[in-house]
């Protein structure tokens, strides 16, 4: 699986919107974007994930450049219970070859949503 | 109420104890995976069990077993051939090909005395 890149920090003003990047240069055809994020001390919450289009769901948008070699998670609405570790996570789709569904979570972004 | 319960929250373990981790699903998910997070640092695969009455070692299983005899359960033992087991330790399942988002318990914290 593709290696990412993220800031390990980031601020946002409750009630703005919040662009988590993401480099995957590396990143192979068959590999999709996928974000979760991890509030302190739970398990980690699925929020998107996407291959080459733009995706949106209740909680955030993902934005996918053509080159497919970043991403930016967009939380257009950022609350206070949006403070976590965020975690972009390159795969590649299917259960089977070697990566057998394991998910190889990074540093990842701490963001800070602040009043 | 669907989703994944890990208990207990958390877990004491003495020294040369076994003591076994309960993870249930009830959403019917065909693969169930065990991670270990170490203070600061990522995710790392102990064990994933892709369908009933299979399992596969992860990176890191050395100190630790796993049984999967319902597709609900998950349970994951850590052996007292774990010298290091103080950790979150957190249970996933995935529904299965082609489905590849995997959905995670609120984990359980074990602690050496």
């Amino acid at each position: 699986d593709a290696k990412t890149t993220q800031p390990p920090s980031m601020d946002c003003a409750e009630g703005r919107a919040a662009n988590l990047p993401c480099n995957h240069s590396t990143i192979s055809g068959n590999e999709y974007v996928y974000w979760y994020r991890q509030i302190h001390s739970q398990g980690p919450q699925y929020i998107i994930h996407g291959l080459k289009n733009n995706e949106t769901n209740e909680m955030a948008s993902l934005i996918i450049t053509e080159d497919r070699k970043s991403s930016t998670l967009i939380l257009p609405h950022a609350t206070l219970r949006d403070t976590a570790v965020y975690y972009c996570i390159v795969r590649v789709g299917g259960a089977g070859g070697t990566s057998y569904g394991k998910l190889t979570f990074g540093q990842g972004t701490i963001l800070t949503v602040h009043p | 109420d669907g989703g994944i319960t890990q208990s207990p929250k958390y877990l004491f373990r003495k020294e040369g104890q076994n003591v076994t981790l309960s993870c249930e699903q009830n959403l019917n998910h065909d693969a169930m995976y065990w991670y270990r997070q170490d203070p600061g640092q990522g995710l790392r695969l102990i064990y994933y069990s892709q369908i009933v009455n299979d399992f596969q070692k992860g990176d890191i299983a050395e100190g630790y077993s796993v049984s999967r005899e319902k597709k609900e359960s998950f349970p994951l033992t850590v052996t007292s051939a774990q010298k290091n087991p103080t950790a979150f330790y957190l249970c996933a399942s995935r529904p299965g090909y082609p489905q590849e988002t995997q959905y995670f318990g609120p984990g359980t914290r074990l602690l050496v005395l």
